[in-house]
Order: structure tokens, then C-alpha cells, then sequence
């Protein structure tokens, strides 16, 4: 089975502060996408890769930079965390067909 | 642009009621259809899929079918469970099933099965 981790479950954050959230799948695959989802508005994309090295914006990438230095590792980060990024984000895998395999979620708050 | 507008919840729901979550969506093209469920506390998980028109996507009683004429892929289960409350999201590929490609999001529906 396809395993999607992220670093943690609940975080808790003050405004200002620079915030890594992490993901690692264990299936090789090629493409990652991190997602932030919000009552009444679904997942919206907020970056993907289809390869290491490489990003693409998504929907609503302002606030937001990515990285991914390894295969299985794609990072969300939040440079100067603001109240209106308190969310759930979820990350995402999947090969060459669009099926996405997802994390857990972690729950973001920004006080 | 592509999009995907699912009916608005919460439904709520004796166990054994028939269900029918509501979908449509706009795409150019030939987009796969997908319905993905979140049980309280994860993640989503797939829980169907259909790739071209007509196709009937099923699983755990869940069914969809892809009607290109209506552009809808209503889900539907004879008879719920109490188990099955949870948030259902209906979501479209933007490229062909072979290339990969984003996904879009409906909004989500919340289900929820009383006993």
C-alpha cells in the first residue's frame, strides 16, 4: 500500500514565524501536490512537482514556497505565518495517472 | 475553467436510507471523474473513479455513473451505514487518464448516519 506521511498531525504557530510542514511517500512516485482545505471550499492546489527540483503554482500559492530535493520528500513552507493560513493541509502522491494517494492532514493553526 | 459543484450538506440520514450526493461539473475535453471519501480525523481516500463516459465506477456499494450528456457523476448507496458518515468529495482530472494531471475539488458533502 501507498504510504503518504506528514511531520505532524496538529501544529500550533505564532504570526511571523517561518512554518516547514513535511511529506514523505514511500511508493517512488513521480508527482506531489500539497493542498489546503477549508470548510465550504474543498482542497485548493496550492503547488505540485512532477519531478525533483521542479514546482509548479497552483491556485492559491501567495504566502506559500515549496521544495523538493528528494523524490520522497516534498516541503510546504509558510515564510511569515499569518492568521488567514490557520488550516487543514493535506499532501498528496501519485504516479502517471491523476489517482492521488493522501496524508493524514496536519492541522494548522497560526495565532 | 474546470470545475466541480457537488450538492450542499450536511445530509443527514437514517442507517439503511438510500443515498444520492449530487455532482456536475464543467471541463473541456474527456476529464476522469473521481469520488474520494474523508472519515473524520484523515485524510481523503479513493473510493471510486470513472475514466470515460458512460463508465460505472463502484466500490464498498458506492456507485457513479459518468453521464457526459448531463455532466454529472452522481453518488449513490442502496442503504447506508452508520460507518459511512463522513465527507464525500467529487473531483475531476484536468488531462486525459494516461497523462496524469491536477485534480479539481467540489466543496465536499458531509454525511452523516444516524442509527
Amino acid at each position: 500500500d501507498v504510504k503518504v506521511t506528514q511531520s505532524s498531525r496538529y501544529l500550533v504557530k505564532r504570526t511571523g514565524e517561518k512554518v516547514f510542514l513535511e511529506c514523505v511517500q514511500d511508493m517512488d512516485h513521480e508527482n506531489m501536490f500539497w493542498y489546503r482545505q477549508d470548510p465550504g471550499l474543498g482542497l485548493r492546489l496550492i503547488y505540485f512537482s512532477y519531478d525533483v527540483k521542479m514546482k509548479e503554482k497552483g491556485d492559491i500559492p501567495e504566502g506559500y514556497s515549496v521544495s523538493r530535493e528528494k523524490k520522497e520528500r516534498f516541503s510546504l513552507i509558510l515564510e511569515s505565518a499569518s492568521t488567514n493560513q490557520t488550516s487543514m493541509y493535506l499532501c498528496a502522491s501519485s504516479l502517471s495517472r491523476p489517482e492521488q494517494f493522501f496524508g493524514p492532514g496536519t492541522r494548522l493553526t497560526v495565532l | 475553467g474546470n470545475s466541480v459543484t457537488q450538492m450542499e450538506g450536511p445530509v443527514t440520514l437514517s442507517e439503511e436510507a438510500f443515498l444520492t450526493i449530487n455532482c456536475t461539473y464543467t471541463a473541456t475535453g474527456y476529464p476522469s471523474l473521481f469520488w474520494y471519501v474523508q472519515y473524520p480525523g484523515e485524510g481523503l481516500q479513493l473510493l471510486l473513479k470513472a475514466t470515460k463516459a458512460d463508465d460505472k465506477g463502484s466500490n464498498k456499494g458506492f456507485e457513479a455513473t459518468y453521464r457526459k450528456e448531463t455532466t454529472s457523476f452522481h453518488l449513490e448507496k442502496g442503504s447506508v451505514q452508520v460507518s459511512d458518515s463522513a465527507v464525500y468529495f467529487c473531483a475531476l482530472s484536468d488531462q486525459g487518464y494516461n497523462q496524469g494531471g491536477k485534480l479539481i475539488f467540489g466543496q465536499g458533502t458531509e454525511l452523516s448516519v444516524k442509527p
